[in-house]
């Protein structure tokens, strides 16, 4: 089966520009899960999404915010952009909590 | 707040040979996830092996074994008949609950790098 598809793969965008990252999780997982990876912070827990609903949210700015929709793919939104966002977002979906989570291949993200 | 450990930033291996990443993690809660992800060049994060805090027996996967100490809270990865394929950065995470939210989310070390010498 399909695996997790995030699109797009790279995006470089100016400061203070929004962006919109996508993401489709696997067949039949309701939990998708964004997390920012940096080279100085590692990877670091944005939100949780679990059926349309935001469940769990990390230590980000408002400027970061997500979304569900009803086939569980799933969106994150960074707005007026600055230097520091540049990073690799990463997604994962998961079936249930117990069975592990399966991560897309990230889109990476330079803000000049 | 739960934290997870990686000593090792950088390690190397001769193809064929066996090699051994640590990991501890911090924590207060007596039941949990543990888990290994291998990061190639591709950037998808692969999940290599997952261990249940309160399964006593070591999580094993074909050539990746875990030594699981719960009272020392480490957690280390065994790679043995180390294969070219295997250099890539290697997580160690924590599956963390979160009671206000009532979800799970993953805790992650900085990483190791592996590089497998042939």
């Amino acid at each position: 089966k399909a695996g997790v598809t995030q699109t797009p793969r790279y995006l470089i965008k100016t400061r203070g520009q929004q962006v919109t990252l996508s993401c489709s999780p696997i067949s039949g997982h309701r939990s998708v899960s964004w997390y920012q990876q940096t080279p100085g912070q590692g990877l670091q827990f944005l939100f949780e999404y679990f059926s349309e609903t935001q469940r769990n949210k990390g230590n980000f700015p408002g400027r970061f915010s997500g979304r569900q929709f009803s086939n569980s793919r799933s969106e994150m939104n960074v707005s007026t952009l600055e230097l520091g966002d540049s990073a690799l977002y990463l997604c994962a979906s998961s079936y249930g909590d117990i069975y592990g989570y399966t991560f897309g291949s990230g889109t990476r993200l330079t803000v000049v | 707040a739960q934290t997870v450990t990686q000593s090792q930033p950088e390690m190397s291996v001769q193809e064929a040979e066996t090699v051994t990443l640590s990991c501890t993690y911090d924590t207060s809660e007596s039941d949990y996830y543990l888990f290994w992800y291998k990061q190639p060049p591709s950037r998808q994060m692969i999940l290599v092996i997952r261990q249940e805090a309160y399964k006593q027996q070591n999580a094993t996967e074909n050539r990746f074994s875990v030594n699981f100490q719960k009272a020392a809270k480490s957690f280390s990865l065994k790679i043995s008949d180390s294969q070219l394929g295997d250099a890539a950065m290697y997580f160690c995470a924590y599956r963390t609950f979160n009671s206000g939210a009532g979800s799970y989310q993953l805790t992650f070390g900085k990483g190791t790098k592996l590089s497998v010498i042939p």
